[in-house]
């Protein structure tokens, strides 16, 4: 059973950085073909993707927000860290942490809701 | 990056069928994916590769696409398929490989 849980601040300040990690279980991130990704969704808007990382340590980010974006892994503790920088009130958003295989984002964390305020 | 555009709301009678379209160039591709999110949950996927079922997701879900158009067909709508639903797919068209999503469109089971 595949399970994903995002940890990290509900507040953060305007042009802080933003650590958020994602612990799980049920599958190995060095195993072929699966990749651990970051997906936010603002209050009443629609998904954005932020950025995945492989098994073969390959990483993707939003075009968007590459300058911004850093993800790595810890394959020893099953985790996956996303880390945003210069923070911003835009980027308040729930963000969810999500698992890549075949070609999908199958399994999803039950997300974690991140505020931006002064 | 490419966007992918979807009709903001769309209503069905219960038990009827209702097809939702998403638009966009990335839709080419045959990494098409489509989410259902219902409120205060986390999205669900329901099809991926344009038309495959995860396990557990009934077949009245089925999904095509054709040229710069995908779509989700819900055949014998029912109350529990109100919901957000989002389309996917990867985006080829600059020079790094991403993933965009659709605008959404919500769903309401009559």
């Amino acid at each position: 059973q595949i399970t994903l849980k995002e940890s990290g601040p509900t507040l953060v300040r305007p042009t802080q950085t933003l650590t958020l990690t994602c612990t799980f279980s049920g599958f190995s991130l060095s195993s072929s073909g699966v990749g651990v990704g970051w997906i936010r969704q603002p209050p009443g808007k629609a998904l954005e993707w932020l950025a995945v990382i492989y098994w073969d340590d390959e990483k993707r980010y939003s075009p968007s927000l590459r300058s911004r974006l850093t993800i790595t892994k810890d394959n020893s503790k099953n985790q996956v860290v996303l880390i945003l920088t210069n923070m911003d009130p835009v980027d308040t958003a729930t963000y969810y942490c999500v698992h890549r295989f075949a070609g999908a984002f199958d399994m999803w964390g039950q997300g974690t809701m991140v505020s931006v305020s002064s | 990056s490419s966007e992918l555009t979807q009709d903001p709301a769309v209503s069905v009678a219960l038990g009827q069928t209702v097809r939702i379209t998403c638009q966009g160039d990335s839709l080419r591709s045959n990494d098409v994916s489509w989410f259902q999110q219902k409120p205060g949950q986390a999205p669900v996927l329901v099809i991926y590769a344009i038309n495959d079922r995860p396990s557990g997701i009934p077949d009245r879900f089925s999904g095509a696409s054709s040229g710069s158009t995908a779509s989700l067909t819900i055949t014998g709508a029912q109350a529990e398929d109100e919901a957000d639903y989002y389309c996917s797919s990867r985006d080829n068209s600059g020079n790094h490989l991403n993933y965009v999503f659709g605008t959404g469109t919500k769903v309401t089971v009559l």
